[in-house]
């Protein structure tokens, strides 16, 4: 299995830009997670989705956050418009929603480093 | 929100000595704990998740218990080498199967020769 991929590796982007970072999970998982990582704040969870259906978004920051998972391989999460404060590295994880052993465990991409000049 | 907290931040450890590290979380409502390990420039690789009070698991030189009751949980590495330096997440969900996940702010295990 290739794993959950996530595209674009480094964004550059200037502020006020519209960015779009893009997920791919692991076939046959049912639950995807976006995650932000800082030096502030390390790992917090922006949104999460079972089934394809948001279930929990308390964690995105502000209305330039948004994300969708149109279908079961997909998923974004946009922010328009960008600011420097929102460079971080966002992951994508994704798992099988059910219980242990099997099911819960966390599976993430390599990770998009977003820079907002 | 949970509140899961490890300590300590960060440590130093000798090559060939053993060490462990704490995770705290609540232990009303629990359902889960993982933890994952987190290598600089990758991303977090799950190392166990644990459900059941008591519960120990280990794979190769690394090992975790836990104790829903108290809510906490020690990782454990026998005999360190290099390539365990990492930061190690532990991560709590309360309530049900597909719930958030909360980490903690990690340990950074630094194995020097």
């Amino acid at each position: 299995d290739a794993g959950v991929i996530q595209s674009p590796r480094h964004e550059v982007t200037e502020m006020g830009q519209e960015v779009t970072l893009r997920c791919k999970p692991i076939s046959g998982h049912n639950s995807l997670f976006w995650y932000r990582q800082t030096m502030m704040r390390g790992l917090e969870l922006l949104i999460y989705f079972n089934n394809n259906v948001p279930i929990d978004d308390s964690g995105m920051p502000e209305d330039r956050f948004s994300a969708k998972m149109p279908n079961a391989s997909f998923s974004t999460l946009k922010i328009q418009p960008s600011e420097p404060r929102d460079s971080a590295v966002y992951f994508c994880a994704s798992s099988l929603f059910a219980p242990p052993p099997d099911g819960e465990k966390l599976f993430f991409g390599s990770g998009t480093q977003l820079s907002v000049l | 929100i949970l509140n899961v907290e490890q300590s300590p931040q960060s440590l130093h450890v000798q090559e060939g000595d053993s060490t462990n590290f704490t995770c705290s979380f609540p232990s009303s409502n629990f359902y889960a704990l993982h933890w994952y390990r987190w290598e600089t420039a990758k991303s977090p690789e799950a190392l166990f998740v644990m459900t059941l009070n008591g519960d120990e698991k280990k794979k190769g030189r690394i090992s975790a218990t836990l104790n829903t009751k108290e809510g906490y949980s020690y990782l454990y590495i026998k005999g360190s080498q290099p390539e365990d330096s990492a930061t190690y997440l532990c991560a709590s969900n309360g309530g049900a199967a597909g719930n958030k996940l909360t980490f903690g702010g990690g340990t950074r295990v630094l194995v020097k020769p």
